[in-house]
Parts: C-alpha cells; structure tokens; sequence
C-alpha cells in the first residue's frame, strides 16, 4: 500500500524559499504524477503543481513564478521549492499521488493517494 | 484558468437525508472532474473520478454525474461519518479546485 510523508521546516521567515520533501514508501514513483496542493487555516484547497515521473511539471499559474517541483527516482521523492514567501503562505501543505485511468479513448487523472499534510508557517 | 463553483458553500442535513452538492466550470471540462471528502484536520479522500466512477473502497450511497460544465455528487442516504467538507476539482487543464461544500448535522 503506497502511503506518502511530507517532511521539512514549519517556520520560515518572509521572503525566504519554503522546502518540503515527500517521500513514496509502498511503491514506486515511477508511472505517476506527483502533486503538492495546500490550504491556507481555515480555507480550501489550492492545488500548486505537479512533476510526471519522468520530469515533466505543470503549474498553477498563479504560483508558477515562485514554484519549483523537482523528483528523485532514486530516492522514492519528490520536492517543493516556494520562493519569497510571505504570510499568505502559511498554509497545510500535502503532497499526493496523481493516479489516471484510460477511457472513452481519454486519460483521466485524480489525486487519489495523500499525505497527512504539514503545517508550514511564515513568520520572522 | 478554470474557475470552479460550488452550491451551497454549507448545508445541514440529517442522517437519513439524500444530499446533493454542484459544481459548475466555467468553461466545458468534458468528464475531467473528481469529488473529494475532507474531514477537520485530515487530509482529503477520493471519492469519484472522471464524474461518475467510484473510487475503490466508497461506499454505493456516493455517486457522481454530469459532464461539460454542470455536474453533481449526491449522497443517496447520509451517515453520521458524511459530515465533512467535499471539493470538486477539474483535471482538463492545470488543476483547481472549487471552493468546497461543508455537510453540517441539522
């Protein structure tokens, strides 16, 4: 069973580059995406990015100038980089597998392996 | 990018109840649309992919409908562990989610 831990800093000071590591245990990173979606206290869901396996990224345009999601196969992990950070990013952060399934000649995908999430905060 | 619209941001029921939760694209998604459940302080669960498949392991009473813009999960007979809060999110182009739909007891 593929479960995902998400580890790195809780504390980080305004406008210094967030970093958070996930790492795949139960199974292989290859032949997935992998996604990092967060959700500021008391609000919904913002997915930030994607990485393919192979290393292919797609991200939220919004972010995208400040994001940087990277892999190691060798490792079974996969990596965030928010730059510039300021209080709005303090947030839960959760890194989660992107499964797909063929059909009607399409490829749909979903998130459908997470991880419990951690609490990052911005603050000097 | 693809705004997604939920109704209503809350609602309360009672176990027993049938429940159903919209979500709307702004532009047409085809059937790229997944439904999630979160409860307090967990992290969100799958329960239907590409509009109307079930996810492994959730339970019959979830279902998912709909395609290009308009789509719908509905609870058919809900239970004290349903109350939580539920997202669609679109896959058509880069991902987002709708802003969620919390389940309240009545």
């Amino acid at each position: 069973q593929v479960q995902l831990q998400e580890s790195g800093p809780g504390l980080v000071k305004p406008s210094e580059t967030l970093s958070l590591t996930c790492t795949v245990s139960g199974g292989s990173i290859s032949s997935y995406f992998w996604s990092w979606i967060r959700q500021p206290p008391g609000k919904g869901l913002e997915w930030i990015g994607y990485i393919y396996y192979s290393g292919n990224t797609n991200y939220n345009p919004s972010l995208k100038s400040r994001v940087t999601i990277s892999v190691d196969t060798s490792k079974n992990q996969f990596s965030l980089k928010l730059s510039s950070v300021t209080a709005a990013d303090t947030a839960v952060y959760y890194c989660a597998r992107g499964g797909f399934t063929y059909a009607y000649n399409y490829y749909f995908y979903y998130m459908d392996v997470w991880g419990k999430g951690t609490t990052v905060t911005v603050s000097s | 990018d693809i705004q997604m619209t939920q109704s209503p941001s809350s609602l309360s029921a009672s176990v027993g109840d049938r429940v159903t939760i919209t979500c709307r694209a702004s532009q047409s998604i085809r059937s790229y649309l997944n439904w999630y459940q979160q409860k307090p302080g967990k992290a969100p669960k799958l329960l239907i992919y590409a509009a109307s498949s079930l996810q492994s392991g959730v339970p019959s009473r979830f279902s998912g409908s709909g395609s290009e813009t308009d789509f719908t999960l509905t609870i058919s007979s809900l239970q004290p562990e349903d109350f939580a809060t539920y997202y669609c999110q679109q896959s058509y182009s880069t991902w987002t989610f709708g802003q969620g739909t919390k389940v309240a007891f009545k």
